[in-house]
């Protein structure tokens, strides 16, 4: 499984945009890029998942470069309610069963 | 709402007990993951089963054990418990093995005293 790193920690004030970057050097070619939110005391809960270039949802944006040894998940406009841990992680198919959270991103929304 | 459910909630105990934490998982969903999540070790992947049989294994101790049911339910048993075994318990499930999208339920927080 590809190692991950990701900031510790990220401040942000509302209605700005968050950009987490996450490192995984050692991709590999069939190895996709998921992100994951929590919140305290609950379950994770997925947020976006890409392989190449940019994807979009409702939630966030994606951003991979054509090397992939990086990603960028963006927040777009954050809120009170965004704040939580951001957990980036990479795997493929054959690894889906070993999903491996790091230490994930703590990202703070002030007023 | 996940849709997965985990009983019991909350569930405090005493060393050297056993319990056992069930999970339900999504309507249609085959794959049920455990994990384990305490202050000091984050969140950590314990055991994956696959329409009733065992995909993946993590850093689960020989103490614990789990089973999927031909119904689809799971069952993470917890035994001999240490007071480091206190933790938020999180049970996961996903349609197959192809995506990486799981759902994950409320959690079981275990204490034990």
């Amino acid at each position: 499984l590809a190692k991950t790193t990701q900031p510790i920690s990220m401040d942000s004030y509302e209605g700005q945009e968050v950009n987490i970057t996450c490192s995984h050097n050692n991709i590999a070619t069939n190895d996709y890029i998921t992100w994951y939110q929590q919140f305290p005391s609950q379950g994770p809960r997925f947020i976006i998942q890409g392989y190449k270039t940019k994807v979009t949802n409702e939630v966030a944006s994606l951003f991979i470069p054509a090397d992939r040894k990086s990603s960028t998940l963006s927040l777009p406009r954050v809120s009170l309610s965004d704040t939580a841990v951001y957990y980036c992680l990479v795997g493929s198919t054959d690894s889906w069963g070993k999903l491996q959270f790091g230490a994930g991103t703590q990202v703070v929304v002030t007023p | 709402d996940s849709g997965v459910t985990q009983t019991p909630k909350h569930l405090i105990t005493a060393t050297g007990q056993r319990v056992t934490l069930r999970c339900s998982p999504r309507s249609g969903d085959l794959s049920v993951y455990w994990y384990q999540q305490s202050l000091d070790q984050g969140l950590q992947f314990l055991i994956q089963y696959y329409n009733g049989e065992e995909r993946a294994k993590g850093n689960i101790l020989e103490r614990f054990s789990a089973q999927q049911f031909p119904d689809l339910h799971s069952e993470l048993n917890l035994s001999s418990l240490e007071l480091g075994d206190s933790a938020l318990y999180f049970c996961a499930s996903s349609v197959d093995l192809s995506r990486a999208e799981a759902f994950f339920g409320q959690g079981t927080r275990l204490t034990v005293v």
